[in-house]
């Protein structure tokens, strides 16, 4: 079983909807969460660290499911530059391992 | 802050000459750097983590003698690709764990290295 597992998609959303993506991850001891976003050819950027009671920034909510070990992306009011492939990054405080998902596509349509 | 460049951003080069490549923390000093290659519609793949003054320790199917890994200081990190073959042409990302705040746990990238080898 992988580490982290993505839905890769693709999802093609209109502009001004809301999309989520959810990652599952298998290590229980895991304690970093992290959504990056990679615009093709490019490398990939931090979007936000993902905390325990959840937090957001701006159109992005992030949230982390402890029990059931996954973490979620909901981007409201989507809008065409959102359209990136999203990766699911996993890590554990006391390793230099990170875990990375094989990324979810997303294509915000006009 | 956390700014990460790479040096060359593309560069083509015949089968057989070796490549490096330097991974640079502008701004902060990087505890580990991590390698990563990936190719066309995939994932990235680790493919080794340095932490300064110490050997690299490689992953899995990766050579050690032909991606040599150097960690000489807190800021820089470079990738040899000795011998390079066509089979090696990929997107070559490097990261740096280590940031200004408390905890340092997100990695920052590089922009990548486009290696094309003819």
């Amino acid at each position: 079983r992988k580490e982290v597992e993505q839905d890769p998609g693709p999802f093609n959303v209109p502009e001004g909807a809301t999309v989520a993506f959810n990652c599952t991850y298998s290590n229980s001891a895991s304690q970093s969460f992290f959504w990056y976003r990679q615009d093709c050819r490019k490398e990939p950027k931090l979007l936000m660290s993902v905390y325990s009671s959840g937090n957001e920034d701006g159109r992005f909510t992030a949230q982390l499911n402890r029990a059931s070990q996954y973490i979620s992306l909901l981007i409201r009011d989507s809008k065409l530059s959102d359209s990136a492939t999203y990766l699911c990054v996993v890590n554990m405080y006391t390793g230099n391992q990170f875990y990375f998902g094989t990324g979810t596509s997303l294509t915000v349509i006009p | 802050g956390a700014v990460v460049s790479q040096h060359p951003s593309w560069v083509i080069c015949k089968s057989g000459t070796s490549v490096k490549i330097e991974c640079r923390s502008l701004d902060f000093q990087a505890t580990t750097m991590f390698w990563y290659r990936q190719f066309p519609k995939q994932s990235l793949m680790l493919m080794a983590t340095s932490n300064e003054g110490s050997k690299a320790t490689y992953e899995q199917g990766v050579e050690k003698d032909k991606f040599l890994i150097n960690h000489a200081s807190l800021t820089l990190s470079t990738l040899t690709v000795t011998s390079a073959h066509p089979e090696d042409s990929s997107f070559y990302i490097c990261s740096a764990r280590g940031g200004t705040s408390g905890l340092s746990y997100e990695q920052y990238f590089g922009p990548g290295t486009r290696l094309t080898v003819t």
